[in-house]
């Protein structure tokens, strides 16, 4: 199946500074990605779609001025947390919808493996 | 507003055991997916349910999909150790779409001797 990457796996922070956490679609083409939240024990829960060319669409309460995504390329999203908090510590996980199967009409989102935020 | 919703969110079983997690969604998505999460990790797919009546098996788990009743069913047949972990269940948040994901709260499975 597809692969999606991203990194760093982890980060330890200062308050204060920003983050940047890549997501990258290895052996195919993205021109959307998804960003998720998970708080410890909790459910993932959809941040953002991040859109190859145009701007990112941001999910209802989530800041688009402190979380900026940028899609440089057709397999490369960025998430950068800006002036981090300790409250944005998360895991923090990227997907990327490809077919399920070659000449598959249906798409399939694939997971990266997360990067775990901790704001000091 | 979709909601996915599971039942139980925590669950403990013997092993050899069977018991069966459920998955009520409010949208008209004839998807369903299901994952699974171990702590620290990503989440592994584990059945992509596309259409109604769809019945999918691996190993010791079983998967269904009634969309008219909007509920999916996860079955556990003699459950093992290495089953530990946490289930989520998710729809297309645009329907049938293929793109984002709306997720249960999860099921937190504990398998014991």
């Amino acid at each position: 199946g597809a692969v999606v990457s991203q990194h760093p796996s982890w980060v330890i922070c200062k308050s204060g500074t920003s983050v940047k956490i890549e997501c990258r679609s290895l052996d195919f083409q993205a021109t959307t990605m998804f960003w998720y939240r998970q708080f410890p024990k909790q459910s993932l829960m959809l941040m953002a779609t991040s859109n190859e060319g145009s701007k990112a669409t941001y999910e209802q309460g989530v800041e688009k001025d402190k979380f900026l995504i940028n899609h440089a390329s057709l397999t490369l999203s960025t998430l950068t947390v800006t002036s981090a908090h300790p409250e944005d510590s998360s895991f923090y996980i990227c997907s990327a919808p490809a077919p399920l199967a070659e000449f598959s009409s249906y798409n399939e989102q694939f997971f990266g493996p997360g990067t775990r935020l901790t704001v000091l | 507003e979709l909601k996915v919703e599971q039942n139980p969110l925590f669950l403990s079983m013997q092993e050899g055991k069977n018991y069966t997690i459920y998955c009520n969604y409010s949208t008209t998505s004839d998807r369903l997916y299901w994952y699974r999460q171990d702590p620290g990790k990503s989440l592994e797919s584990l059945f992509v349910l596309l259409s109604n009546g769809a019945v999918k098996q691996e190993g010791r788990l079983m998967a269904s999909l009634d969309t008219k009743a909007r509920l999916s069913t996860l079955h556990i047949t003699a459950a093992v150790h290495d089953l530990s972990a946490t289930y989520f269940c998710a729809v297309d948040i645009i329907a049938n779409s293929g793109y984002a994901l709306n997720f249960g709260k999860g099921t937190s499975l504990l398998v014991t001797p």
